[in-house]
């Protein structure tokens, strides 16, 4: 049965403070990786789709990285509208699996 | 990019009644579309894959005769609960599958919140 596991929960910066999130992952047969933003009561925003290890995107202070078993999201040097929960998926052929995500706060 | 919407964004409705939500992709044809839920602080569980003029396959534990799923057209599927009871409550996310081959990639709508009284 596929898995993704991200970690930490929570986490909780001060504007400027970098980070980077993890997201590790058991899956048959991958077909991408996913990261999305998600603001309270909004459905997931698509940030990045990483396909093999080595692979890197970046968007602003964003920057996603895969290997065979798990993907970072780097967070550089944050503003408090970086503030959501960060979803990553699996896709696996076409399902995605989801993790129970990353709420980032950041304080100004 | 790829636009997904949903409607209504939010719904009452009383115990007992049926409630259909609309998604439709707004700028590309989806022969599939997904439904998800999502409860409070949870990620997002798979309810079932739409398929564009055939049946639809419900994921394990979902009632496939509670939880309707119509997908008429290459841009609109629809999740209608039947019978809705307070445990319902949820919010339910669409998501349609854009592009071909191997870079398939799902975008997704802003969502229904769904309160059973």
């Amino acid at each position: 049965e596929d898995q993704v596991t991200q970690s930490p929960e929570a986490l909780r910066l001060q504007e400027g403070e970098s980070s980077s999130l993890n997201c590790s992952y058991t899956v048959s047969g991958l077909r991408g990786l996913f990261w999305y933003r998600q603001d309270p009561g909004k459905g997931p925003e698509f940030l990045f789709t990483l396909y093999s290890a080595g692979e890197e995107k970046e968007k602003e202070r964003l920057k996603a990285t895969l290997t065979k078993k798990e993907s970072f999201l780097h967070i550089t040097a944050p503003k408090p509208e970086d503030s959501a929960t960060y979803l990553c998926a699996v896709q696996a052929p076409d399902k995605l699996s989801f993790g129970a995500g990353t709420t980032v706060t950041v304080r100004a | 990019g790829a636009v997904v919407s949903q409607h209504p964004s939010r719904v009452i409705c009383k115990s007992g009644t049926s409630v259909k939500i609309e998604c439709r992709s707004l700028d590309f044809q989806a022969t599939t579309m997904f439904w998800y839920r999502q409860f409070p602080k949870q990620s997002l569980m798979l309810m079932a894959t739409s398929n564009e003029g055939s049946k639809a396959t419900y994921e394990q534990g979902v009632e496939k005769d509670k939880f309707l799923i119509n997908h008429a057209s290459l841009t609109l599927s629809t999740l209608t609960v039947t019978s809705a009871h307070p445990e319902d409550s949820s919010f339910y996310i669409c998501s349609a599958l854009a592009g071909g081959g191997a870079k398939n990639e799902q975008f997704f709508g802003p969502g229904t919140r769904l309160t059973v009284l």
